[in-house]
């Protein structure tokens, strides 16, 4: 089975500037999560959907970050416009069933963001 | 809130040496406990995992045990290898009953673990 794909893998841009990242999860799953990896730090959620819905954006600092999952399939996270504190390496997560069942989230590779 | 603490690190080994890295929680509701494994270049990988006090997980020779009257979750193996030098991080689950934690994942910062030869 293929895993949770994402794109880029690496993106550089200068400050003000704005970027966006994809992310394909495993056929099927429904929930689907973007973490923010800061360097030297554990994995911090972002937000959190259920099929198309958000289930949790309480993290999202939502004056510059917004994410859509328009299909309930993939999704785009948006940075607009960066801050060099946006530099992180920022991940995709998927799990089969809903976000209050115990099951599995499997990860991306990740997409390792610096700002200049 | 939920948080999780792990030792500092880094930590560096020679191989077939013991390994522990030690994790401490607080959580209000009734936490799953995981330990997930990122290689160098990989994304994140689930270890293994407990979903209730005295519970043991384990996997690939790692080991933790769920203490809930200490609030830990320490990670072992008797004998690392060169191939077990990754970032180790311990995380939580937070389930409490009629809430809405949604079952997000808190992490720890990471230890970063490098066995020699």
């Amino acid at each position: 089975e293929a895993g949770v794909a994402q794109s880029p893998r690496y993106k550089i841009i200068e400050k003000r500037q704005s970027v966006a990242f994809w992310c394909n999860p495993i056929s099927g799953h429904a929930t689907l999560y973007w973490y923010q990896q800061i360097l030297g730090q554990g994995p911090k959620l972002l937000i959190q959907f259920q099929n198309n819905g958000v289930v949790d954006d309480s993290q999202l600092p939502k004056d510059r970050f917004s994410a859509e999952r328009l299909k309930g399939v993939d999704s785009t996270l948006k940075i607009q416009p960066a801050k060099l504190e946006d530099s992180a390496v920022y991940l995709c997560a998927s799990s089969s069933r809903g976000p209050l069942e115990n099951n599995e989230q499997f990860f991306g590779p990740g997409t390792r963001l610096t700002v200049l | 809130g939920d948080s999780v603490t792990q030792m500092e690190g880094p930590v560096t080994l020679s191989e077939e040496a013991f390994l522990t890295i030690n994790c401490t929680y607080t959580a209000t509701g009734y936490p799953s406990l995981f330990w997930y494994v990122q290689y160098p270049g990989e994304g994140l990988q689930l270890l293994l995992k407990a979903t209730k006090a005295d519970d043991k997980g384990s996997n690939k020779g790692f080991e933790a045990t769920y203490r809930k009257e200490t609030t830990s979750f320490h990670l072992e193996k008797g004998s690392v290898q060169v191939s077990d030098s990754a970032v180790y991080f311990c995380a939580l689950r937070d389930w409490r009953a009629g809430g809405t934690s949604y079952g997000k994942l808190t992490f720890g910062q990471g230890t970063i673990l490098t066995v020699h030869p």
